[in-house]
């Protein structure tokens, strides 16, 4: 079964603290894809990361990182320096096979950073 | 760059009332576009797949004759939600795929509300 997990359903951080929010996924097929998006209260979707299933390195964009783990079958989102305006849900999501497919989303982790 | 226009953004009306939807890729053409809806609290759950000039492939569960939609060109969809009733009400979200080697990029959202 394609099936995709975050089991934080909220987090409260301090303000400059390294953020980790967990994501697992299960499937047999080799080719997918890794999203995570932010979604503040206004609900719009904001794309932050991507990892490809062949992607030997972790993919960073500025403060947000992947921790891709194949085997284990994890891609955990890592928020460096965490700021305010970080407070949102996050969701993780898979593209499974061929890159047109709709995405897959995880429950999302709802973050709230504190002061 | 790759900005979706998503229009309404917010919709009340009457139960029975048909209400239409709009996603424009404004600055690149879409291949291929999804329609998503998220319920209060949860996770966005994808509705429909559509492709320009064919027939939208819809996920299992969703019904294509209460959901309707048209891809009339590679910068237009269009969900129409027919006879709306008040268990309709969600918030509808479209993003838009410009090759398969990008993450989908998303609208604002439409949040209906039926009365």
């Amino acid at each position: 079964a394609q099936k995709i997990t975050q089991t934080q359903p909220g987090m409260f951080v301090q303000e400059k603290e390294a953020v980790t929010l967990d994501c697992t996924y299960d499937t047999s097929d080799p080719s997918y894809g890794l999203f995570w998006y932010k979604q503040p209260s206004s609900g719009e979707m904001i794309f932050l990361i991507y990892q490809g299933s062949y992607d030997q390195q972790n993919a960073t964009e500025g403060r947000y990182s992947l921790n891709f783990q194949k085997a284990r079958k994890s891609a955990n989102l890592v928020i460096s320096a965490s700021q305010l305006g970080d407070s949102a849900m996050y969701f993780c999501a898979m593209r499974f096979g061929g890159g047109a497919d709709g995405l897959t989303f995880g429950k999302g982790t709802h973050l709230i950073i504190q002061p | 760059g790759a900005v979706v226009s998503q229009h309404p953004s917010r919709v009340i009306c009457k139960s029975g009332t048909s209400v239409k939807i709009e996603c424009r890729s404004l600055d690149f053409q879409a291949t291929t576009m999804f329609w998503y809806r998220q319920f209060p609290k949860q996770s966005l759950m994808l509705m429909a797949t559509s492709n320009e000039g064919s027939k939208a492939t819809y996920e299992q569960g969703v019904e294509k004759d209460k959901f309707l939609i048209n891809h009339a060109s590679l910068t237009l969809s269009t969900l129409t939600v027919t006879s709306a009733h008040p268990e309709d009400s969600s918030f509808y979200i479209c993003s838009a795929l410009e090759n398969s080697n990008q993450p989908q990029h998303f609208g604002d959202g439409t949040r209906l509300s039926i009365l």
